[in-house]
């Protein structure tokens, strides 16, 4: 679905080093999230944001950031990145917090 | 810890044979969402079911959510090789993640021609 898009599709990047992941909705979900996929662990929720400005812990927030300023953009900067934030990470938004989401691409990011 | 399960995690068929995915919860369920994703893709909704004992139809596929509202199925009948992917629920749990739904670890599928 094109109503979220996620920049870069591929990151590469090397330990310690700060790294932003842009989320950008074209839609107007008032709901946002930010998940990481792991093999065999699915899909687990880092932070997610209610509205502008509102933000909260999901279920493996250390070492993440978010930020939430305007109700389209969600972005997830990682302040040190280490290995094991290898990951894909989708950005999702929806009308509510249990209902259905949409999902963007995806960001495959590698840390060395 | 988890409290939204799959089984199975891994289910392998010939094309035209049926599959079924269960979802199982520890706690009730407002709804339960389910998900497809294609190898290499993004998770898309499929549908959400509400009610207990509901039983919703798309094509050859089959969802049912029980009367308990703790658990559900994806049934898949006669499956192509197009059905390919990991088919996750997902659901809000009661008093768990302040109302935010969880996803269960999925069951990949995969379908022999």
């Amino acid at each position: 679905d094109a109503g979220i898009t996620q920049s870069p599709r591929y990151k590469i990047t090397e330990t310690g080093r700060q790294v932003t992941l842009m989320c950008h909705q074209t839609w107007s979900h008032s709901y946002m999230f930010w998940y990481r996929q792991d093999l065999g662990h699915g899909l687990r929720l880092i932070y997610y944001s209610a509205a502008a400005d509102i933000t909260d812990k999901g279920e493996v927030p250390d070492g993440y950031v978010v930020s939430r300023s305007k109700t389209e953009n969600f972005p997830l900067t990682l302040e040190s990145a280490t290995r094991s934030q290898t990951s894909v990470y989708f950005c999702a938004g929806s009308d509510s917090s249990y209902n259905e989401q949409f999902f963007g691409p995806g960001t495959r990011l590698t840390v060395l | 810890g988890q409290q939204v399960m799959q089984i199975p995690q891994y289910q392998h068929v010939q094309e035209g044979e049926d599959f079924t995915t269960y979802c199982n919860s520890s706690t009730t369920l407002s709804n339960i969402q389910w998900y497809k994703q294609r190898p290499g893709g993004h998770p898309v909704f499929l549908i959400q079911l509400v009610k207990s004992g509901e039983v919703k139809k798309q094509k050859r596929l089959t969802f049912q959510f029980g009367e308990a509202k703790k658990n559900s199925s994806l049934h898949i009948t006669a499956t192509q090789t197009t059905d390919v992917g990991t088919y996750f629920c997902a659901g809000p749990l009661y008093n768990t993640n302040a109302g935010k739904s969880t996803f269960g670890d999925g069951t990949t599928l995969t379908v022999k021609p």
